[in-house]
């Protein structure tokens, strides 16, 4: 069974920094890997989708990298806005034909101004 | 990217009473969509997977006969929580499975339910 462990779990930042949040997976036996946010009693927004065989995924000031061998994955933010604020998910779907997506439990992100 | 519609965005309903939520996948056709669960500072937890023209598959623990789910069409699945009670309140949120961009296996995800039983 895939488990999925973000760390950490809540993180605050000074606007302007750059970080990191982390996932892992225990089973590398994956089809894609994906980044969400979820703004407080919202829905998912997809922030990035990282195929089995790529490396890494750009979109503006994020960057999502994947090693399958390790079971890891990270989502970096570059220069941190209060607007970042939120909380980030990782959700990774098996390589099967049911195509089930387990999530993390999410890192909750605050960017001080 | 495909967009996915949920109805309603919020329902407020009295215990015992039976609650429908829809899913739409709106300009493409999915022959699966997943239901998930969210509670309160909690992380989605797969309740069943949605196929078309035939039954759900449902997660362990997760009661068939409290949560009915029909896929009807290729663009509508309905999740209805039956004989609802407090505990049930939570976000309810759907995704539609897609092959249609490059064959790629792509799940979109709707805006979700809220759910409150009083």
């Amino acid at each position: 069974k895939q488990e999925v462990t973000q760390i950490p779990a809540a993180l605050s930042v000074p606007e302007g920094e750059n970080l990191v949040l982390n996932c892992s997976f225990t089973d590398s036996a994956i089809y894609n890997l994906q980044w969400f946010r979820q703004d407080p009693g919202k829905g998912l927004t997809s922030l990035l989708l990282i195929q089995s065989s790529q490396r890494e995924q750009t979109s503006g000031r994020l960057n999502a990298s994947l090693d399958k061998s390790s079971g890891r994955s990270t989502l970096y933010i570059a220069a941190s806005q209060p607007g970042d604020s939120a909380t980030y998910l990782c959700a990774v779907k098996a390589y099967t034909n049911a195509g089930k997506s387990t999530f993390g439990d999410g890192t909750t992100l605050t960017v001080k101004p | 990217g495909a967009v996915v519609s949920q109805h309603p965005s919020r329902v407020i309903c009295k215990s015992g009473t039976s609650v429908k939520i829809e899913c739409r996948s709106l300009d493409f056709q999915a022959t699966t969509m997943f239901w998930y669960r969210q509670f309160p500072k909690q992380s989605l937890m797969l309740m069943a997977t949605s196929n078309e023209g035939s039954k759900a598959t449902y997660e362990q623990g997760v009661e068939k006969d409290k949560f009915l789910i029909n896929h009807a069409s290729l663009t509508l699945s309905t999740l209805t929580v039956t004989s609802a009670h407090p505990e049930d309140s939570s976000f309810y949120i759907c995704s539609a499975r897609d092959f249609g961009r490059g064959g790629l296996d792509t799940q979109y995800f709707g805006p979700g339910t809220r759910l409150t039983v009083l």
